[in-house]
């Protein structure tokens, strides 16, 4: 069956970086879109960013964008979240998604926290 | 980015239908867009409903009973949840998503928590 299992979040100071990874199994990897979606604690969800299959195209939220950086490795069936110059706003669950080609979120990991805090 | 308005909460009791809204603003025209519904339950990340263009281009997720519906209301700009028969497992907050444009920068609503009484 399908999983995705993040890793790597924790406790960063403001200004600091995290790097989160995403390990897929289940399916082919290679074949789908993935993204990164958020949600600070008591709150909604925000997307944060996208990747196509072969990673060529990437988009983020424009409270982001210059600071975090999406990749993959298809090798490896992993996705990555680079996250640099950490705010107290970014603290949040990352949750690491699959998305199909109707655009469907159909799959969710289960989040790591990441908390920016001095 | 677009904002898409849900109402915070609301409330019906079981067996009853709930009909949840998600309202996009005015320069972005409803009838453009696949309406994509998410529900979450505490603790638990979210799990995709379904998906409504038409009547005629929707999808429904895996496993996700058929009282769960989607549906649009033009003259208000609007894209609906209806839960019909409500069950206390239903209780839930739901977010609706859409994917602006050629961009794939998506947008979620601020989420409806629904309860069940």
């Amino acid at each position: 069956q399908v999983q995705l299992v993040e890793s790597g979040g924790g406790l960063v100071k403001p200004g600091g970086s995290l790097r989160l990874s995403c390990a897929a199994s289940g399916f082919t990897f290679s074949d789908y879109y993935m993204s990164w979606i958020r949600q600070a604690p008591g709150k909604g969800l925000e997307w944060v960013s996208y990747i196509s299959s072969s990673g060529s195209t990437i988009y983020y939220a424009d409270s982001v964008k210059g600071r975090f950086t999406i990749s993959r490795d298809n090798a490896k069936n992993s996705l990555y979240l680079q996250m640099n110059s950490l705010r107290a706003e970014d603290t949040a669950v990352y949750y690491c998604a699959r998305v199909d080609t109707a655009m469907v979120i159909d799959y969710w990991g289960q989040g790591t926290l990441v908390t920016v805090s001095s | 980015q677009p904002v898409l308005t849900q109402p915070p909460s609301s409330s019906a009791s079981p067996g009853e239908s709930a009909r949840l809204t998600c309202t996009l603003p005015s320069d972005i025209n409803v009838g453009s867009y696949n309406i994509y519904w998410y529900q979450q339950k505490p603790g638990s990340p979210p799990r995709y409903l379904l998906y409504y263009y038409s009547d005629s281009d929707k999808g429904q997720g895996s496993g996700v009973p058929s009282r769960f519906s989607g549906s649009k209301d033009a003259s208000a700009n609007t894209g609906i949840l209806l839960i019909s028969g409500l069950q206390s497992e239903d209780e839930a907050d739901y977010y609706c998503m859409i994917w602006p444009s050629n961009a794939r920068r998506g947008v979620f609503g601020g989420g409806t928590k629904l309860t069940v009484l």
